[in-house]
């Protein structure tokens, strides 16, 4: 079935510091792929989505790109900031098309 | 504001008693499910639904029992078989597609619960 694994967290940066979350899948076809943020002590929010190959999707500053030739989904921010302290989740859906598949998730720590 | 709803936002029970949380969405999106999150940890599926009167379970539903008698709200109750009931519990729904396109799942709140 339809799999993802991010990298082990946690990520510890200072402000303004460059970002990468490495995601990478196994999939038949080509899915829809997602990143969740989740604040402490909240649910999940849809952070970004793309849904074809080489689309890339942004949002608040974070991008992903559908790289169907390493089968990966890298989420980038240019410059942190002390408020994108969270956990991030890369999803996508399982082979029946009726539930998500998410990675275990990378928290992320940014100092001031 | 459209959106899911969960209460209570924390909730205690003592051990060996029946629970239920409450998930009612007014997005009028199909599908709706239930996740468990603990410490550290990532998501995983209780139940999901698909449509009114009917739900399958997910990777760990033992121990927990659902309902969707209205499209708009998915009840969980935690039953005393369940093991180790303390957990954050996450609902979310999504619109249900036709063929292989998927669409995003939005999420509640959550509901932290702590067995005594």
């Amino acid at each position: 079935g339809n799999s993802v694994t991010q990298m082990e967290g946690p990520v510890t940066l200072s402000e303004e510091a460059f970002l990468t979350i490495n995601c990478t899948y196994t999939a038949t076809g080509y899915p829809s792929l997602f990143w969740y943020v989740q604040y402490p002590g909240e649910g999940l929010q849809l952070l970004l989505k793309a849904t074809k190959a080489d689309d890339k999707g942004s949002n608040k500053g974070f991008e992903a790109t559908y790289r169907k030739e390493t089968t990966s989904f890298h989420l980038e921010k240019g410059s942190v900031q002390v408020s994108d302290s969270a956990v991030y989740f890369c999803a996508l859906p399982n082979s029946g098309y009726s539930t998500l598949t998410f990675g275990k998730g990378t928290m992320l720590l940014v100092s001031p | 504001d459209g959106g899911i709803t969960q209460s209570p936002k924390y909730l205690f029970r003592k051990e060996g008693q029946n629970v239920t949380l409450s998930c009612e969405q007014n997005l009028n999106h199909d599908a709706m499910y239930w996740y468990r999150q603990d410490p550290g940890q990532g998501l995983r599926l209780i139940y999901y639904s698909q449509i009114v009167n009917d739900f399958q379970k997910g990777d760990i539903a033992e121990g927990y029992s659902v309902s969707r008698e209205k499209k708009e709200s998915f009840p969980l109750t935690v039953t005393s078989a369940q093991k180790n009931p303390t957990a954050f519990y996450l609902c979310a729904s999504s619109i249900k597609l036709a063929g292989s396109s998927y669409n995003e799942q939005f999420f509640g709140p959550g509901t932290r619960l702590t067995v005594l």
